[in-house]
């Protein structure tokens, strides 16, 4: 989607490892979100950002986190990544009105 | 927390027919609703949305109907196209700044 860019789009890690994904936005957006997907679940909130050096937890944020040193950077990392953090990782932006834009998505699979 | 659910998590159309996705929500002070379209392999994408104080509101081939005694909203789509063969995800804003609580998704097919 224009204006936000997620790094990489498909990614195989092995369990243990670290793992960083990068969503990268060219709005200014002030707010920036991490979402997991996964079948029968939906879209669950893992961490978000309301500024640079603010972020808050999420319903699923255990064995994630964030930074966001400068707006138009949101790093998620999995500190030692499992196979349950098997997922398609989606970052979005909020804007003026309270809609969400969201990334391409990345494809993360914990082998 | 609170959740936001949805009827039924698969509908098939006939091209053409109209389409009716339906989506229950449990927070009342909730003010914001949105309704996200997600085409295979990609990011869900806006279409349409409505605040509290409304009843209904129409974009191009869609509208959103929001009930807010049984805490209830639907998605209706005109005339479905093949194009509409999607995932159709309802979004719950909560109040202020509270981020968006999605339900799980219908999947939306069209049957030409």
């Amino acid at each position: 989607d224009a204006g936000i860019t997620q790094s990489p789009r498909h990614k195989v890690t092995e369990t243990g490892t670290p793992v960083t994904l990068r969503c990268h936005q060219t709005e200014n957006h002030r707010y920036m979100y991490w979402y997991r997907q996964d079948p029968g679940h939906g879209l669950r909130l893992i961490h978000y950002s309301y500024g640079v050096k603010d972020t808050d937890k999420g319903e699923v944020s255990d064995g994630y986190s964030v930074s966001r040193s400068k707006t138009e950077d949101f790093l998620l990392t999995l500190e030692s990544a499992t196979s349950s953090q098997t997922s398609v990782y989606f970052c979005a932006t909020r804007g003026d009105r309270k809609g969400y834009t969201f990334g391409s998505g990345t494809r993360l699979t914990v082998v | 927390g609170e959740s936001v659910g949805l009827h039924l998590p698969t509908l098939s159309v006939q091209e053409g027919d109209n389409s009716i996705i339906n989506c229950a929500y449990s927070n009342s002070a909730s003010d914001y609703f949105i309704w996200y379209k997600q085409e295979s392999g990609k990011g869900p994408q806006f279409i349409i949305d409505i605040r509290s104080n409304m009843d209904k509101r129409q974009g191009q081939r869609v509208t959103v109907l929001l009930n807010k005694t049984v805490k209830h909203l639907s998605l209706q789509i005109a005339a479905t196209q093949p194009g509409d063969s999607a995932v159709y995800f309802c979004a719950d804003s909560g109040t202020g700044n509270t981020p968006l609580v999605f339900g799980k998704g219908t999947r939306l097919s069209v049957i030409a």
